[in-house]
């Protein structure tokens, strides 16, 4: 079945480092791929998408690119704050020909520190 | 604001009553998805909703969850006989038929003691 794998955290970085965290993911067909964050309280948000091959979802600084031939979405950026501070989670939703519902496959999730 | 409101944030219950959570949709919204987040890890998804039909159940959701969106705007998700296994922030999101992105609510955190 479709699955997402990324990095494990904690991942603690200090202010104006470079961020990355790694996400593969498996699945048939054409998946939509996500990025989203959870703050300290507070809710999913979505932070970026792609939506085909080579296509680069980017906000707030992030940036990732849909890579095909690697089945990978990593996040980037270049010079994170203190608050970065986060959850991250990568997902994928399943192509939508073949009647799929649409539904949500989320990594485990990366916890980022930023230390000032 | 995501356009999504969840009824309660919290609630904490003992093993064996019933819950029922209420996801309130302040927009229209064609689909509406419920997930399961446990401590650690990212949600799974439960069941979903296009209009007031229920589609597609995930094998997590056994014979004690149910789920209904009558009129095709807000839905409820009801935890017959609670374990505390069912401990977890419950969630709903919503999406367009013809956008990508699903929108979070903020979530109802079930304690079962």
């Amino acid at each position: 079945g479709n699955s997402v794998t990324q990095m494990e955290g904690p991942v603690t970085l200090s202010e104006e480092a470079f961020l990355t965290i790694n996400c593969t993911y498996t699945a048939t067909g054409y998946p939509s791929l996500f990025w989203y964050v959870q703050y300290p309280g507070e809710g999913l948000q979505l932070l970026l998408k792609a939506t085909k091959a080579d296509d680069k979802g980017s906000n707030k600084g992030f940036e990732a690119t849909y890579r095909k031939e690697t089945t990978s979405f990593h996040l980037e950026k270049g010079s994170v704050q203190v608050s970065d501070s986060a959850v991250y989670f990568c997902a994928l939703q399943e192509g939508n020909y073949g009647g799929s519902q649409g539904n949500l496959i989320f990594g485990k999730g990366t916890k980022l520190s930023v230390k000032p | 604001d995501t356009g999504v409101s969840q009824d309660p944030r919290h609630k904490i219950t003992k093993r064996g009553q019933n819950v029922t959570f209420r996801c309130d949709p302040i927009s229209e919204h064609n689909r509406l998805y419920w997930y399961r987040q446990t401590l650690g890890q990212g949600p799974e998804f439960l069941t979903y909703f296009q209009n007031e039909a229920q589609l597609e159940k995930s094998r997590l959701l056994s014979d004690r969850f149910s789920a209904e969106r009558p009129k095709g705007s807000f839905s409820t998700l009801e935890i017959q006989r609670t374990e505390q296994g069912d401990s977890a922030m419950y969630l709903c999101a919503l999406k367009d038929r013809l956008g990508y992105e699903q929108y979070f609510g903020p979530g109802t955190r079930l304690t079962v003691t």
